[in-house]
């Protein structure tokens, strides 16, 4: 079975700019969560989506948002990039009958 | 949320026993004990998950006293793979897919 996948793997985006990151979660899966990790901040929770419903947040500002299709393929946006946005970002599925996630390999974002 | 505490870092080297223990003095009736181990530039992986005593399958044993106050993640016979971040995340599995992570514990394996 195909793990999670995360497109691109690397990006680099200047101060001001917008970015969309995607993420195609494990077959059968309909749980993604997203995540940022920084060395200064850790891995912290952005949000979940279940069945194209955003279902938990974390604490970040607007600027981030998702959103989540019908086959459970999920985007997240993140707009007026600043330099602090620089991270990995992760994204991971799980089933629903189960909290363990399963993370792809994330997307290196670089903000210049 | 329990309050987490694990080693900064560890070292051992290659065909060891480690044990990275973790404590959750605030843990809630309801929570589980999860680990997670991430290797460099990837995302975490799931290694192990228990509520109390004794759980192990083929990558690790998790072992969780009687008050599970805290737990020791145990790596038999480490190799220089095994190097890695280890997170211990103590949550209720109520559905929710908001994992906590803590600082972790950095494990280095010298040959």
């Amino acid at each position: 079975k195909a793990g999670v996948t995360q497109t691109p793997r690397y990006l680099i985006k200047t101060r001001g700019q917008q970015v969309t990151l995607s993420c195609s979660p494990i077959s059968g899966h309909r749980s993604v969560s997203w995540y940022q990790q920084t060395p200064g901040q850790g891995l912290q929770f952005l949000f979940e989506y279940f069945s194209e419903t955003q279902r938990n947040k974390g604490n970040f500002p607007g600027r981030f948002s998702g959103r989540q299709f019908s086959n459970s393929r999920s985007e997240m946006n993140v707009s007026t990039l600043e330099l602090g946005d620089s991270a990995l970002y992760l994204c991971a599925s799980s089933l629903p009958t189960t909290d363990t996630q399963y993370f792809g390999p994330g997307t290196r974002l670089t903000v210049l | 949320l329990a309050k987490i505490t694990q080693p900064i870092s560890m070292d051992s080297y290659e065909g060891q026993e480690v044990n990275i223990t973790c404590s959750h003095n605030n843990i809630a009736t309801n929570d589980y004990i999860t680990w997670y181990q991430q290797f460099p530039s990837q995302g975490p992986r799931f290694i192990i998950q228990g509520y109390k005593t004794k759980v192990t399958n083929e990558v690790a044993s998790l072992f969780i006293p009687a008050d599970r106050k805290s737990s020791t993640l145990s790596l038999p016979r480490v190799s220089l793979s095994d190097t890695a971040v280890y997170y211990c995340l103590v949550g209720e599995d109520t559905g929710r897919r908001a994992l906590t992570f803590g600082s972790g514990t950095r494990l280095q394996v010298q040959p």
